[in-house]
């Protein structure tokens, strides 16, 4: 049972334009939520984060947007520039709630900005 | 250099050959953790650490073993490793009460279990 879910394998954005990846969660335990990018042959880096207390969280081009009540958030990049074009990853964990400590993450969306 | 190193980098073994992988960090990070990474179901924990001597279960720990006697280190160990171990593994440290924001990985090792 997948508890991240990223319904979107690929998402082709044009430079300059806005790219949306969405991430999908159903464990209600989630309070704290990460949004990793990945580029091929490296470790995934990490990019931005927010807790469950807010419902949005901005830095530079990238804004992650959380909606509790739907168990959904959503990662805003504008402008796309070349360079964002990589593997991004949802992740969740329950570090406030006593659950378990770890991450869970989802099965990625491969973000391709076309010139 | 602040940096997550992991040995080898790649590796090719056969069903039941016992094998480690290596994970050293050099940032006195207290957590510690291993995913591996398959295709079409991105990264899933397999085994993390609060701190030495602490380890805990993550999504997938079925065939691993870790230990964490030193902070510095966090092995991985397939004691009979298996076709369906063959993966990109990733591990990855970062200091406490900070999160996972400040979670560095490692550059990966590319296992193959024949």
């Amino acid at each position: 049972d997948q508890q991240v879910k990223q319904n979107s394998p690929s998402l082709s954005v044009q430079e300059g334009r806005i790219s949306i990846l969405n991430c999908d969660y159903t464990n209600s335990m989630f309070d704290y939520f990460l949004w990793y990018k990945k580029y091929p042959a490296e470790g995934p880096t990490f990019l931005i984060s927010i807790s469950s207390i807010k419902d949005k969280n901005e830095d530079g081009r990238f804004t992650v947007f959380l909606n509790k009540s739907a168990k959904h958030l959503s990662l805003h990049i504008v402008p796309s520039q070349p360079g964002d074009s990589a593997v991004y990853f949802c992740a969740a964990s329950a570090r406030n709630q006593g659950g378990a400590d770890g991450l869970t993450f989802g099965k990625g969306t491969h973000l391709i900005i076309q010139p | 250099e602040a940096q997550v190193t992991q040995n080898p980098r790649y590796l090719i073994t056969v069903t039941g050959k016992k094998l480690t992988v290596t994970c050293s960090q050099n940032m006195n990070h207290e957590y510690m953790s291993w995913y591996r990474q398959d295709p079409g179901l991105g990264l899933r924990q397999i085994y993390y650490s609060m701190n030495v001597e602490v380890t805990d279960k993550g999504d997938v720990p079925e065939g691993y073993k870790v230990s964490r006697k030193e902070k510095r280190n966090f092995p991985l160990i397939l004691e009979s490793p298996s076709p369906n171990q063959t993966s990109l593994y990733f591990c990855a440290s970062s200091p406490s009460g900070t999160g996972w924001e400040t979670q560095y990985f490692g550059p990966g090792t590319r296992l193959l279990v024949l």
